[in-house]
Order: structure tokens, then sequence, then C-alpha cells
């Protein structure tokens, strides 16, 4: 079974700082996909940012990025100019590519992001 | 409606008390999910379903039944409800079938049903 690891459960970023929360997870599958959600006090879960497992190039979405390093098995999140808004708890999860409920995900504990203006 | 919507929003129920948490999309898609989260555990599968018709366990399906008559609707029943299920609870449900494009397999999330149990 696969499993997602999120080594800090709590972090801070000054306002307009970058931040990086990490993550890793074991598998031992060659294709699959990795996301990072956001879940802000509302409780809403947010989709922030997908990683295909075959593609090389890290994903960004505008402010956001990912450091994809498939062979370390390592899936970090790189918030740039981080505003109040994105203070919230960001979780790593993973889903196998194929498989009978393949479609699942498979989450980390979460970090709990602070902003401090 | 646009998405997942989930009844209730919160819900206080006795221990022994049988409970059904309702769960509703309208994107047609084929795959649907419960979660429960707790506090430094995120999120945990309880159940899925591929299709209509199917269902399959999670990591943590005991104490929960599930049901998935047509495309719509999965609801989640605790047929005796004990303190150690208080959580919230979310569903989702994504799109396996590649129609739609740039969302294919994308998770979309409910607004969650936060339960306590007495």
């Amino acid at each position: 079974a696969q499993t997602v690891t999120q080594s800090q459960p709590e972090m801070s970023v000054q306002e307009a700082e970058t931040v990086t929360l990490s993550c890793t997870y074991d598998t031992s599958e060659s294709d699959y996909y990795l996301f990072w959600y956001k879940q802000p006090p509302s409780r809403q879960m947010i989709l922030v940012i997908r990683q295909e497992a075959y593609k090389q190039q890290n994903a960004t979405e505008n402010r956001f990025s990912v450091n994809f390093q498939k062979a370390a098995k390592s899936f970090s999140l790189k918030i740039s100019d981080s505003q109040l808004g994105d203070a919230a708890m960001y979780f790593c999860a993973y889903r196998s590519s194929s498989g009978a409920g393949s479609y699942q995900l498979t989450f980390g504990k979460g970090t709990k992001l602070s902003v401090i203006p | 409606i646009a998405g997942i919507t989930q009844a209730p929003t919160s819900q206080i129920l006795a221990a022994g008390r049988r409970m059904t948490l309702r769960c509703t999309q309208d994107m047609r898609h084929n795959a649907m999910y419960w979660y429960r989260q707790d506090l430094g555990l995120g999120l945990r599968l309880i159940h899925y379903s591929n299709t209509a018709g199917t269902t399959g366990k999670g990591e943590v399906p005991d104490g929960y039944s599930v049901s998935r008559a047509n495309t719509d609707d999965f609801p989640l029943t605790l047929a005796s409800a004990v303190p150690s299920q208080t959580s919230v609870y979310f569903c989702a449900s994504s799109d396996s079938t590649g129609r739609s494009g740039s969302s294919y397999n994308e998770q979309f999330f409910g607004p969650g049903t936060r339960l306590t149990v007495l």
C-alpha cells in the first residue's frame, strides 16, 4: 500500500515571502499522480496543483509550483509571494494510475500553514 | 445545484443511533468516495464506488456501509454510531472516463458533514 508523509505539522511564513512544504511518498508503481490540496478554515478542499509522474517537468500554477523528484519519491510545494489567503491546511495526496480502486487518493496528515502579516 | 452537496452540514447523534449521511453530485462523475478527516490523521478513505452498482472498501470501512443505486447519489450509513465515529466526513467524486479533459480524474469534494457522536 502507498503511504504519504508530511513531516511538517505546522509552518509559518511572512507575507510576500516564499515557503516550501515537504511531502514524501512510498510506492512500487512507476506511473501515478500526485496532488496538493488546500483546506482553508471554511473546510472546503481545493485542488492547488497536480503532477503526473511520467512528466519530468514540474507543474506550476501561478504562485504555486512543485519540486517533483521521482527517484527520491519527493513532492514539495513552493508558495511564492505568500498572501494572507494562503493560510490553510495543505494536504499532499497520491493516486495510482491503474488497478481496481485506483481512483482513490491516499493523503498525508497535512501541514498547517500560517501567514504572518 | 452545481458540484457536490452533502447533508446535513452538522449533526449531533446519540451513540447507538443509525445515521445516513447524504451525498449528491450533478457532474455525472462515475466514481464517488467517502473520507473521514480527523485531527492529526488527514483524510482516510472509508468506502468508494467506481461506477453505479459497485462499491469497495477503503482504509477504514468498519462500522460504515454505502450503496450506489444511481450515478448521482452515494449515501453513507452508520448502522449503530459510536463515539469514535465523531469526525468530519467528506464526499468526493471524479470522472475516470476521460470525458472531462483537463479535470480528468481530479477529485471534487463536497463541503463536509461534521458528525458528533455522544
